[in-house]
């Protein structure tokens, strides 16, 4: 079935860097990449998500960038805080009511 | 805004019990998802359910997992004979069956299994 690779693991970073998570897939057909954060025992959020029909979006300090040609997409969060640390998910939706298929995971861990 | 709610937030339950954990979808929402996250791990597929049917499962819903939307707005899990390794954070979503698959949570019910 589709498999999504998600790097790094873990990533730690300064208060006021960037971070940047990469997600790779195989399905061709999926045309919906959303991200999702969670933090310790709360409920997966859906932060920003792009359509395969757009290379880049752009949410205040959260970006997503797509490259359906290399088939990766990637979360980039610049000027980092405290309050970005939790767990990042990528996830590929090939379309309307299926599966959300998940990476397994970016722990990001911002210190001041 | 909406959100998708779920009881009760924590199970606690003895192996070979059988279990109910109950969803209420966001309420325009006309397709409705079980997943699972064994604690430290990733977000597993079980379930889609749409139009009164399952859609889409996944071979870890297996015949113990049933689900059911017993009136207008829960949407069920039912565990017939609880397993230890059946312990896990289990998720609802709902999503309101657009082009895309934008798929929001509930806080989760975590099954303990004993």
């Amino acid at each position: 079935g589709e498999n999504v690779e998600q790097h790094p693991s873990t990533l730690s970073v300064q208060e006021g860097d960037s971070a940047v998570i990469k997600c790779t897939y195989s399905d061709s057909a999926s045309n919906y990449f959303p991200w999702y954060k969670q933090e310790l025992g709360k409920r997966p959020q859906l932060i920003i998500d792009i359509r395969s029909n757009v290379g880049e979006k752009k949410d205040q300090r959260i970006a997503v960038t797509l490259n359906k040609t290399a088939k990766h997409f990637s979360l980039h969060i610049t000027e980092t805080q405290p309050e970005d640390s939790a767990v990042y998910f990528c996830a590929l939706g090939p379309q309307a009511g299926t599966a959300l298929i998940f990476g397994k995971g970016t722990t990001l861990s911002v210190s001041s | 805004e909406p959100e998708v709610t779920q009881t009760p937030s924590h199970q606690v339950t003895q192996m070979g019990q059988e279990v109910i954990l109950r969803c209420v979808p966001i309420s325009n929402h006309l397709y409705f998802y079980w997943y699972r996250q064994i604690l430290g791990q990733k977000v597993e597929f079980l379930v889609s359910f749409y139009n009164n049917e399952i859609s889409e499962k996944s071979e870890i819903f297996d015949d113990q997992f049933s689900v059911e939307r017993p009136d207008g707005s829960n949407f069920t899990l039912k565990i017939r004979s609880t397993k230890l390794e059946d312990s896990a954070m289990y998720f609802c979503a709902s999503s309101d069956g657009g082009r895309y698959n934008e798929q929001f949570f509930g806080p989760g019910t975590r099954l303990t299994v004993l």
